[in-house]
């Protein structure tokens, strides 16, 4: 059974750079096959919905929102089995709840599937 | 902005049905992008209830069921349980975002 998990430093300061952490056990992040599992970071501020972040397929394609694309960076360690979230220039409107989750899709194509796991969630706030 | 529009909000009786709705547009919906619906309780990671319109993965009660239109999908649940008090959120891909759009997400209560 393949779970996730976030992890991240806690509290950041406004215009700091916001970076997470999401494990990943009962898979290998690092499948060639054509296709595989895209690895994506979802959002939900308080009170408010869910917002797509980003999906990255290891050796492939990454996407991200278009909202975000200049602020996101997404990696993947192999060694570690784990993949990141980086969000720089964070303001108050970057609080929420931050969930990693996998989603099947094509090395080359963008994923169309629902995300299925996902991680519980990891609150970050921004704050001075 | 690509969104997809829900009720903020349904209610029933125990034992009632309840269907949420999700409408998209041209660029997820209408471009033929099926929907997939989540049950999400706060502090939990969200569950996935239904995917490619009306497929139930496997554990999930046949309760919860899925259907679409063109530009239109929709979440039942019939014999409304105390335990289906949650958020339920839809899910598309978007061809603006090449990426995936949420639901604005439904509170359903059990009366």
């Amino acid at each position: 059974q393949v779970k996730l998990q976030e992890s991240g430093p806690g509290p950041v300061k406004p215009s700091e750079t916001l970076s997470l952490t999401c494990s990943v056990s009962g898979d290998s992040i690092s499948s060639s096959s054509y296709y595989s599992y895209y690895w994506a970071w979802i959002r939900q501020p308080p009170g408010k919905g869910l917002e797509w972040i980003g999906s990255l397929f290891f050796g492939g394609s990454t996407y991200y929102n278009p909202s975000l694309k200049s602020r996101v960076t997404m990696s993947v360690d192999t060694s570690k089995n784990h993949f990141s979230l980086r969000l720089s220039s964070v303001t108050a409107a970057d609080t929420a709840v931050y969930f990693c989750a996998r989603q099947r899709g094509f090395r080359a194509y963008a994923p169309t599937s629902p995300f299925d796991p996902w991680g519980q969630g990891t609150l970050v706030t921004v704050s001075s | 902005q690509s969104v997809l529009t829900q009720p903020p909000s349904v209610s029933g009786a125990p034992g009632q049905t309840v269907t949420i709705s999700c409408t998209g547009s041209s660029s997820n919906f209408g471009a033929g992008f099926p929907v997939h619906w989540f049950q999400h309780l706060p502090g939990t990671a969200p569950k996935l209830l239904i995917y490619e319109n009306t497929k139930r993965p496997s554990g999930v009660a046949d309760r919860f069921s899925g259907s679409k239109s063109a530009t239109s999908a929709s979440l039942a649940i019939t014999g409304l349980q105390a335990e289906d008090e949650a958020d339920y959120y839809c899910q598309a891909y978007d061809t603006i975002l090449s990426g995936s759009v949420f639901g604005t997400g439904t509170k359903v209560t059990v009366l």
